[in-house]
């Protein structure tokens, strides 16, 4: 079964619009981490944004907000006023338990084209 | 502060062939993650090391690959003979052995591109 789940391979936006990533996940164990990473043509992963499960607000960093709905398990990735350089594959993640060690699962990816 | 630094960046290969690729942690860091990126697709886990141990290895195939974290030196993910499936982005990412933050964030490296031919 997957794990996670983007279910957008591909999005488009205009520049200095907002755009929603979306991301669903599959976990029994209440102890677990969402993680945002960027991978722009260059094919560095860039860490974006992180979400606990214990959290009560959700994570904001910047331009990046997660909008996380833990009944939904549901972690999406809001950009506010998007840039031409936010055009990348944007993968969500996640961590589960609470493990000395953080073994990270990954989504298939959503590329994200930002129009000017 | 150096990031995590992978080399080369780009390899080449033949069928048949071997192929390792190197990974130096960020400064302080003792854990260490191999990923594989095929292409069209997100990254898989493949092994956690940390320094001398391997710690969890379900997602390496079970022939062919190996891994090393030696107490000096960088992490070596190493494929014999090489096949044209194993074509992929090889990531290498590295966390601190004492969670400084709440969640022990992964850093990547840029990732090795195996080609083979």
């Amino acid at each position: 079964a997957q794990k996670i789940t983007q279910t957008q391979p591909g999005m488009f936006v205009q520049e200095k619009e907002a755009v929603t990533l979306d991301c669903t996940y599959d976990t029994s164990d209440p102890s677990y981490g969402l993680f945002w990473y960027k991978q722009p043509s260059s094919g560095e992963m860039i860490f974006l944004i992180y979400q606990g499960s214990y959290d009560q607000q959700n994570a904001t960093e910047g331009r990046y907000s997660l909008n996380f709905q833990k009944a939904r398990k549901s972690a999406n990735l809001v950009i506010s006023a998007s840039q031409l350089g936010d055009s990348a594959m944007y993968f969500c993640a996640m961590r589960e338990g609470a493990a000395s060690y953080d073994k990270v699962i990954f989504g298939p990816g959503t590329s994200l084209s930002v129009i000017p | 502060n150096a990031g995590v630094m992978q080399n080369p960046r780009h390899l080449v290969r033949r069928r048949g062939q071997e192929a390792r690729l190197r990974c130096s942690p960020m400064k302080g860091h003792s854990h260490v993650y191999w990923y594989r990126q095929l292409p069209e697709e997100g990254l898989k886990f493949m092994v956690y090391l940390q320094k001398e141990n391997i710690i969890d290895e379900s997602g390496m195939p079970k022939e062919r690959f190996s891994a090393e974290f030696p107490k000096e030196g960088p992490s070596i993910l190493r494929i014999q003979q090489v096949v044209r499936g194993d074509s992929a982005a090889y990531f290498c990412a590295s966390s601190p052995a004492s969670r400084q933050s709440n969640y022990n964030e992964q850093f990547f490296g840029p990732g090795t591109r195996l080609t083979v031919l």
